[in-house]
Order: structure tokens, then C-alpha cells, then sequence
């Protein structure tokens, strides 16, 4: 079964600055990865899937690279509302679906 | 508007059973996949199950959940169940049922409900 780590598992992060988040498959799952946002109390909310194409409505500031094992999620500048919590998911050769442990951005 | 919304969560004993259900509005039910993936209390998000726009080709367990539970669909009520037997304590978690697109290959969740609360304890 392939493995999703997400590094590291607490960012903090300077309102305005740029927040890099790292997600590593075991295996290669070509460009079958989606970013996911999820804020306390609430449902996660789809960012990015295909690796790196933007789902409806999320702000450019969002963007998404990598391919094969290893993926990052970019916030080129926080906003206070980007504080939550991030986790990345595979959808190749599935089943089944694997999401990673998630990174929490929390302002520094 | 797009909506999912579940129902049916609630305290049950380990052994016991529940039904989940939820609600689809603002598309069309009937040609999307679904799924259903769950959040213990302050863990991370895991997969429950899939099934297909149809029913008729996949239906997909995560292992811990193989054999005890059953995910259906109705799609001309516009819904998705998920029925619980033999429940444990480990299945205590927000449960949620989210959407995908159509393509078996494009399993990513583009809609999500508010979630229902299954607790597990004696």
C-alpha cells in the first residue's frame, strides 16, 4: 500500500510570508494528487487536484508542483483565513485512497 | 448550490448497527462517484468507502471497515448510505460524504458535507 508523509506536521508561518508544504508517496503516483484545507470545525475543502491544477473559487495565491513522489503545496502569501490544517490525498491505482497525516499552518 | 448533507449520526453501543444517510442537491446525483471518508476526534482524514455513479460497476471498503459496513446509493432520491454493523469503539468519528467526478481515474473529493458524529461507547 503506498504511503502519503506530509512534512512537517506544524508550519508556522508570519501572516504575508510564503508557506511551503512537502507530501511524499512511497511510490510513484504520477500526477494523482489532491490538496485538501481543512479549518476546525469544518469539512476539508478541495484546493488542488492533478497535482497542480486549481480547483473552482481557490485564490491564485494557492498552487500546487510535483509529479511521481514528491509534491509541494505553495502559499505564495498567508492570509489569516489560510491557517488550518492541510492534507494531501493520492487517487492512483486506488483502492484504496490514502490521504497523508496533514500539515497544520499556525501563525507564528 | 451544491450540497451534501448526512444525517444519522448518534451514540450506539459497540455491536451495534446505524445508518447513515446523505443528501445530494444542486447536481446531478446520478453521474458523479461518492464516497465516504471519516475523521476520528483530532486525527487525520481516512477513506471509508466508494461507489460508482451506477452502483453496478465498483463498490470499495477501506480494510478496517470490510465486511461490517455497506455503502448503497439511490439515485433517483438523490442519496447515499451507509449502513454500520458490528460497530466499534474505533469507529467513533465525523463521518462525511463527499462527491467525485465521474472517471473512476479521478478519485479526488470536490464536495463535502458537514458531517455526522458517530460515537461508539458502552
Amino acid at each position: 500500500e503506498i504511503v502519503m508523509t506530509q512534512s512537517p506536521a506544524t508550519l508556522s508561518v508570519s501572516p504575508g510570508e510564503r508557506a511551503t508544504l512537502s507530501c511524499r508517496a512511497s511510490q510513484s503516483v504520477s500526477s494523482n494528487l489532491a490538496w485538501y484545507q481543512q479549518k476546525p470545525g469544518q469539512a476539508p475543502r478541495l484546493l488542488i487536484y492533478g497535482a497542480s491544477t486549481r480547483a473552482t473559487g481557490i485564490p491564485a495565491r494557492f498552487s500546487g508542483s510535483g509529479s511521481g513522489t514528491e509534491f509541494t503545496l505553495t502559499i505564495s502569501s498567508l492570509q489569516s483565513e489560510d491557517f488550518a490544517v492541510y492534507y494531501c490525498q493520492r487517487y492512483n491505482n486506488w483502492p484504496p485512497l490514502t490521504f497523508g497525516g496533514g500539515t497544520k499552518v499556525e501563525i507564528k | 448550490e451544491v450540497q451534501l448533507v448526512e444525517s444519522g449520526g448518534g451514540l450506539v453501543k459497540p455491536g451495534g448497527s446505524l445508518r447513515l444517510s446523505c443528501a445530494a442537491s444542486g447536481f446531478i446525483f446520478s453521474t458523479y462517484s461518492m464516497n465516504w471518508v471519516r475523521q476520528a476526534p483530532g486525527k487525520g482524514l481516512e477513506w471509508v468507502s466508494s461507489i460508482s455513479s451506477s452502483s453496478s460497476s465498483y463498490i470499495y471498503y477501506a480494510d478496517s471497515v470490510k465486511g461490517r459496513f455497506t455503502i448503497s446509493r439511490d439515485n433517483p432520491k438523490n442519496s447515499l448510505y451507509l449502513q454500520m454493523d458490528s460497530l466499534r469503539a474505533e469507529d467513533t468519528a465525523v463521518y462525511y460524504c463527499a462527491r467525485a467526478p465521474p472517471r473512476v481515474d479521478y478519485q479526488y473529493m470536490d464536495v463535502w458535507g458537514k458531517g455526522t458524529t458517530v460515537t461508539v461507547s458502552s
